[in-house]
């Protein structure tokens, strides 16, 4: 099972500073890494896939990046509706579909 | 724009048996494959299960295998989750999702993410 491992657990941020958010995977999953932001009460919504794709309708200041084993998801600029949870996943090998821990991205 | 809508969640004992139906809006619905993940109170989000377009093919975590079956029903348009022998550690809210994938594969780069969710439904475990 490929492990994913998330870094940092709680991101602190200001509105309209960049944040960075990581994402680890225990073997080399190439460019098959999701990610995904889910607010309180509600289910995930898909941002970002093939490590840096962006879905239907996600806004230009959501960037990804990495292959491999090191990824990265950037929010260049935070709006409000951003602070959220965010979880990455890898499909390079499954079963099983395997989810980081998620990052919580609070106000500062 | 498709929806997903679950149902069948509720509080039954360990042991016991419970079927969630995910029900699709789009006719579309058997084009996709289709999973199930679930989030215990508090905690991350932990894949369960995946089926793809007919039926044919069907994958599952460790922790349910041998105790909880994905089925399809595409002529209905619904996906379904039965779940026997429940633990206490089932307790969580169960999302069915699309995942958006190319007409050869599901899997490695031709997968797109899971791209449309239900809302959940909880499930708990409990005497």
């Amino acid at each position: 099972e490929i492990v994913m491992t998330q870094s940092p657990a709680t991101l602190s941020v200001s509105p309209g500073e960049r944040a960075t958010l990581s994402c680890r995977a225990s073997q080399s999953v190439s460019s098959n890494l999701a990610w995904y932001q889910q607010k309180p009460g509600q289910a995930p919504r898909l941002l970002i896939y093939g490590a840096s794709r962006r879905a239907t309708g996600i806004p230009a200041r959501f960037s990804g990046s990495g292959s491999g084993t090191e990824f990265t998801l950037t929010i260049s600029s935070l709006q409000s509706e951003d602070f959220a949870v965010y979880y990455c996943q890898q499909y390079n090998n499954w079963p099983p579909l395997t989810f980081g821990g998620g990052t919580k991205v609070e106000i500062k | 724009e498709v929806q997903l809508v679950e149902s069948g969640g509720g509080l039954v004992q360990p042991g016991g048996s419970l079927r969630l139906t995910c029900g699709a809006s789009s006719s579309t619905f058997s084009s996709y494959w289709m999973h199930w993940v679930r989030q215990a109170p508090g905690e991350g989000l932990v894949w369960v299960s995946g089926i793809n377009t007919d039926g044919s093919n069907t994958r599952y975590a460790d922790s349910v295998k041998g105790r909880f079956t994905i089925s399809r029903d595409n002529a209905k348009n619904t996906l379904y989750l039965q779940m026997n022998s429940l633990r206490a550690e089932d307790t969580a809210v169960y999302y069915c999702a699309r995942a958006d994938c190319s007409s050869a594969s599901c899997y490695g780069s031709y997968y797109y993410g899971m791209d449309v969710w239900g809302q959940g439904t909880t499930v708990t475990v409990s005497s």
